[in-house]
């Protein structure tokens, strides 16, 4: 089965950059797309189509593919950016749908 | 406005039996496919189960196939999951998610919390 790692972590200082990565074989070929999830609360799509926004999702949300790795790239970062965020494809061969394992954004 | 509300979850002990539900409502919910993904605690997203728009196409995780069954009453705009021959390990919050173009998830129930212990 097709496996999205992530790093288990990632922090990062009020008004500068996250980046998130995905890791998979051949990611680039797929669709990826990412949520972010606030503790209680109900995963969000925040990217979809590897760096489409959804309406209501900041400019600082955006998103690239190619090759082995997916990034999901948080800019200017808020204190309101702090949670868990996931990637997710189709995968093709089987028709399953995969997440990743996910990655916990901290605000310093 | 799009609405998925799920119902269903409760204790149960290892063997038994649980059938979630989720109420639509504020789209067409027999244009769209459905999914069940699922979340153990402190634990990550995992995809359960998926259901075409018709209920031609239905599939599941390695983890619960076989135990588990979804199913779709479009006349009533519910999605439904029947889980049998229960788990410890299938403890988690269950969500409905409506599923774009065979692809990404564009809205989510709260979920409902289905917890296997004796």
């Amino acid at each position: 089965s097709y496996v999205l790692t992530q790093p288990p972590s990632v922090s990062v200082a009020p008004g500068k950059t996250a980046r998130i990565t995905c890791g998979g074989n051949n990611i680039g070929s797929k669709s990826v797309h990412w949520y972010q999830q606030k503790p209680g609360q109900a995963p969000v799509l925040v990217i979809y189509y590897d760096s489409d926004r959804p309406s209501g999702i900041p400019e600082r949300f955006s998103g690239s593919n190619s090759g082995n790795t997916a990034t999901l790239t948080i800019s200017r970062v808020e204190a309101g950016d702090e949670a868990d965020y996931y990637c997710q494809v189709w995968d093709s061969s089987s028709d399953h749908r995969v997440f990743g394992t996910g990655t916990k954004v901290t605000v310093l | 406005e799009v609405q998925l509300v799920e119902s269903g979850g409760g204790l149960v002990k290892p063997g038994g039996s649980l059938r979630l539900s989720c109420a639509a409502s504020g789209f067409t919910f027999s244009s769209y496919s459905m999914n069940w993904v699922r979340q153990a605690p402190g634990k990550g997203l995992e995809w359960v189960s998926s259901i075409s728009s018709s209920s031609s196409y239905i599939y599941y995780a390695d983890s619960v196939k076989g135990r588990f069954t979804i199913s779709r009453d479009n006349a009533k705009n519910s999605l439904y999951l029947q889980m049998n021959s229960l788990r410890a390990e299938d403890t988690a919050v269950y969500y409905c998610a409506r599923e774009v173009q065979g692809s990404f998830f564009d809205y989510w129930g709260q979920g409902t919390l289905v917890t296997v212990s004796s």
